[in-house]
């Protein structure tokens, strides 16, 4: 089994829709992550969570928004979702400085 | 602040070749610096790290990376490239502070390995 799963691996969508990506870790590690990859710009960091409590923006944390269920468990949502916004979406799972470990991606397209 | 710089989108070797993927990084503090290789419709999947031991640090699959203080850089080689090897390569520096565990990835380099 994966140690990170992300739920759905592609999603198509139409402009102004809500949509919501899920996370869930089997690791039990503290700190989970959300970053959005788009070609020719690596990794940038949406939102993280360093435990339940503790949500913290990103770089690029505008037109999201993040809820941390459970330490297991940690989805991202586009409240109205638009075109820009279609891009290869991965979340991680860490502790401290330890290396991240990631999921396979969702794939998002909004038309 | 922090950041990560990879010289080259594209790189392309012959199989057998040496690979040599580049990285400098700025930190105003010991760095912990990362290699991840993306293969398609995957996700990241750790080759190796530096976390202050060894400036020479072997990963899996026959990479390894020399951190360079002096030069602020951490270069990713293997001495020859199999087809396999061909995939999108990120290197990444870890936050400090209050970001301590954050990654900054660079914006990736394309191998591509010819027969």
């Amino acid at each position: 089994d994966a140690d990170v799963t992300q739920t759905p691996r592609n999603r198509i969508t139409k402009t102004g829709k809500r949509i919501m990506l899920e996370c869930s870790q089997t690791k039990g590690h503290d700190r989970m992550y959300w970053y959005r990859q788009d070609p020719g710009l690596g990794l940038r960091l949406i939102y993280y969570s360093f435990d339940v409590k503790d949500i913290n923006k990103g770089e690029i944390s505008d037109g999201y928004s993040v809820s941390r269920q459970a330490q297991a468990k940690f989805s991202l949502s586009l409240e109205s979702a638009i075109p820009n916004q279609t891009a290869l979406y991965f979340c991680a799972a860490g502790q401290g400085n330890q290396p991240q470990h990631f999921g396979d991606g969702t794939r998002l397209s909004i038309l | 602040a922090q950041s990560v710089t990879q010289l080259g989108s594209h790189v392309s070797v012959s199989e057998g070749a040496l690979v040599l993927l580049r990285c400098n990084y700025s930190s105003s503090v010991p760095p912990y610096l990362f290699w991840y290789v993306q293969y398609p419709n995957q996700g990241l999947q750790l080759l190796l790290k530096y976390t202050s031991a060894a400036t020479l640090v072997k990963g899996i699959n026959g990479f390894e990376a020399e951190f360079k203080k002096s030069e602020t850089s951490f270069h990713l080689t293997k001495p020859s490239a199999h087809m396999s090897d061909a995939a999108e390569y990120f290197c990444a520096v870890s936050g400090y502070g209050g970001s301590q565990g954050n990654l900054i990835f660079g914006k990736g380099t394309k191998l591509s390995v010819k027969p």
